[in-house]
């Protein structure tokens, strides 16, 4: 059991728009700066948002992070096939002094 | 461009040791955080073990603390996982990442991933 809280899964249609929620609490979400990272399926993850709302060089502005509180999310526009992959958000955890991470969200592309 | 290449994995009895390596490239290992995270397949991503820079902190997950140690050779530019007493439930795959730059001890990361080794513990 995860202490942030993903959806376990999400979908929706090519070219449209889907956002992934990661619920925390103040010792995580709510005090720290929050990642998103993308696992396709058989590889390793792959970082796609640090520092709540930033994107690596190389990945496309169709990705897009906020955070509120104690919330964080990922939004996709533009969805792809090849968008389909487990989505984990992460951050540290200032009362537990670790890195944690959601239980992921299965993404969809119908 | 960065290269993470773990190795060491293998099929290991119960309260037997394995040590894993992490071998790194493409960038100055020894301005880097390194750290440790495993999943077991199917599931979410567990954070195991991370080393600053410097070697001067360590930090375990508390799951593992007291049969893991974690280590670093920056003339070899690689990272080492020593697992001791091992459990069947540290069976996984075990990724070596590398934690991004940061200007705040708020902001964690990691930024490059290697594509793991497996460790299955089992009689």
């Amino acid at each position: 059991q995860s202490v942030l809280t993903q959806p376990p899964s999400v979908s929706a249609a090519p070219r449209q728009k889907v956002t992934i929620s990661c619920s925390g609490s103040s010792s995580n979400i709510g005090s720290n700066y929050v990642s998103w990272y993308q696992q396709l399926p058989g590889t390793a993850p792959k970082l796609l948002i640090y520092d709540n709302d930033k994107r690596p060089s190389g990945i496309p502005d169709r990705f897009s992070g906020s955070k509120s509180g104690t919330s964080a999310t990922l939004g996709i526009t533009g969805l792809q096939t090849g968008d389909q992959a487990n989505y984990y958000c992460g951050t540290w955890d200032s009362s537990l002094n670790t890195v944690i991470f959601g239980g992921g969200t299965k993404l969809t592309v119908l | 461009e960065v290269q993470l290449v773990e190795s060491g994995g293998g099929l290991v009895q119960p309260g037997r040791s394995l040590r894993l390596s992490c071998e790194a490239s493409g960038f100055t290992f020894d301005n880097y955080a390194m750290h440790w995270v495993r999943q077991v397949p199917g599931k979410g991503l567990e954070w195991v073990s991370g080393i600053s820079w410097d070697s001067g902190t360590l930090a375990y997950a508390d799951s593992v603390r007291g049969r893991f140690t974690i280590s670093r050779d920056d003339a070899k530019e690689s990272l080492y996982l020593q697992m001791n007493s091992l459990r069947p439930e540290d069976t996984a795959l075990y990724y070596c990442a590398r934690r991004g730059i940061t200007v705040t001890t708020r902001a964690f990361y990691f930024d490059w991933w290697g594509q793991g080794t497996q460790v299955t513990v089992s009689s």
